[in-house]
């Protein structure tokens, strides 16, 4: 079974440091592309990050660029997403994706709960 | 930055047909996908490159395009639809992925 597990959420403070991971397994995770997504409470699917099969091109949306980095290691079938300098703002679920076409997201996993609060 | 405009909210009955629109300057260059997400859970896709249907997922839901908008249709529409539809695409240069904001579909 296709299936992706994210990990590492919880509370932080502002500010603070927090790193996710994204473990892959039923299928040949070094052959794909990955995203990471998040959805603030109430609200819409935002992208935040892309990443291509071998980690050499990465991408970031404007509003975690040069806070969050995104890395995968594939001898662990793992993707991961340290997100530095936390802001209220930042506070969501956060859902690792495998890419299609370098575009569209056709596995999710359930997603983990990052609290960014004083 | 670029955007896709959805509606809100769209209502239908049960048996009746839905149809969802997606707004974008870069539609007719890059493709559009949806997803549905229902309360708590991840979101699923349901139509990938505009038209294309993911298997297991029901033929009632099909997708169109045309010009600066892309529509995702659901036929005969079930109780278990009812959900909110992402539309997403890609900036004009296929570099960054951009969602839309959502629909929250209500099956009367």
């Amino acid at each position: 079974e296709v299936q992706l597990v994210e990990s590492g959420g919880g509370l932080v403070q502002p500010g603070g440091s927090l790193r996710l991971s994204c473990a892959a397994s039923g299928f040949t995770f070094s052959s794909y592309e990955m995203n990471w997504v998040r959805q603030a409470p109430g609200k819409g699917l935002e992208w935040v990050s892309y990443i291509s099969s071998s980690g050499s091109t990465i991408y970031y949306a404007d509003s975690v660029k040069g806070r969050f980095t995104i890395s995968r290691d594939n001898a662990k079938n793992s993707l991961y997403l340290q997100m530095n300098s936390l802001r209220a703002e930042d506070t969501a679920v956060y859902y690792c994706a495998r890419v299609d076409s370098r575009v569209y997201m056709d596995v999710w996993g359930k997603g983990t709960t990052v609290t960014v609060s004083s | 930055s670029y955007e896709l405009t959805q509606p809100p909210s769209v209502s239908v009955s049960p048996g009746q047909t839905a149809r969802i629109t997606c707004s974008g300057d870069a539609l007719p260059k890059q493709y559009a996908y949806w997803y549905q997400q229902k309360p708590g859970q991840a979101p699923v896709l349901v139509i990938y490159k505009d038209s294309e249907r993911p298997s297991g997922i029901p033929e009632r839901f099909s997708g169109s395009s045309s010009g600066t908008t892309v529509t995702l249709t659901i036929s005969g529409v079930q109780a278990e639809d009812e959900a909110d539809y992402y539309c997403q695409s890609a900036d004009s240069s296929g570099t960054f992925v951009v969602f839309g904001g959502g629909t929250k579909l209500t099956v009367l």
